[in-house]
């Protein structure tokens, strides 16, 4: 049974360019929820997908933008990368669906993205 | 913004004994959640507490809610250098699916 995988792993990129994270959920789940953790701090939600739509979203700027699949793997698109914006960045699978839904996030390993 | 405050910030043990980490938060919950990161790297889920529990166990931990009081405490017993990590509450407000999580606590446990 695979987990919650991400890639890639480590990510470096200059002010101003775009990036794109990917992550897979664990098998059986239909949600994707996507965290931003700087150091020294706890995870921030960026936002969260369902059914392909964005069904809830953080305090995060248009910059931040993603995209789910009918696999239900996802990605997050970063565009106009600022320093700020290096971060260790984390997706967290679960189960919305109507008489199934769990309580309990599955976190994935998690792309460091360092920009320069 | 973050919604729990984990105290204490670092704790540093011997192995054996216990290590007690508290939470506090603002808003009402439907659960609280504690989880386990390792070095950066991607959280493991502890324990999940509902807003209608008072105490739980797993094993080793044991944790507590008061809702009155807005706080969580994870206790750690017998605790062995492999619990080395960081220790974050997370609460599930109502309504939401999502988690919102505290700042953490970093514990150190030597052999």
């Amino acid at each position: 049974d695979a987990g919650v995988t991400q890639s890639p792993t480590h990510l470096i990129k200059t002010r101003g360019q775009q990036v794109t994270l990917r992550c897979s959920p664990k098998s059986g789940h239909d949600t994707v929820s996507w965290y931003q953790q700087a150091l020294g701090q706890g995870p921030q939600f960026i936002f969260q997908y369902y059914e392909e739509e964005e069904r809830q979203r953080g305090n995060f700027p248009d910059r931040f933008s993603g995209h789910q699949f009918p696999n239900y793997s996802s990605e997050l698109n970063v565009n106009a990368l600022l320093l700020g914006d290096s971060a260790l960045y984390l997706c967290a699978s679960s189960l919305l669906r109507a008489g199934a839904s769990t309580d309990t996030q599955y976190f994935g390993p998690g792309t460091r993205l360092t920009v320069l | 913004s973050q919604q729990g405050e984990e105290d204490p910030q670092a704790l540093s043990i011997q192995e054996g004994e216990n290590a007690t980490m508290n939470c506090s938060y603002k808003t009402s919950i439907n659960n609280l959640q504690w989880y386990r990161q390792n070095s950066g790297r991607g959280l493991v889920h502890l324990i999940l507490i509902r807003s209608n529990e008072r105490e739980k166990h797993s094993g080793r931990l044991r944790v507590t809610l008061d809702t009155s009081k807005k706080s969580s405490s994870l206790l750690i017993t017998a605790s062995r250098a492999a619990d080395t990590a960081s220790y974050f509450c997370a609460t599930r407000n109502s309504g939401y699916s999502t988690l919102t999580f505290g700042k953490g606590t970093m514990l150190l446990v030597s052999p």
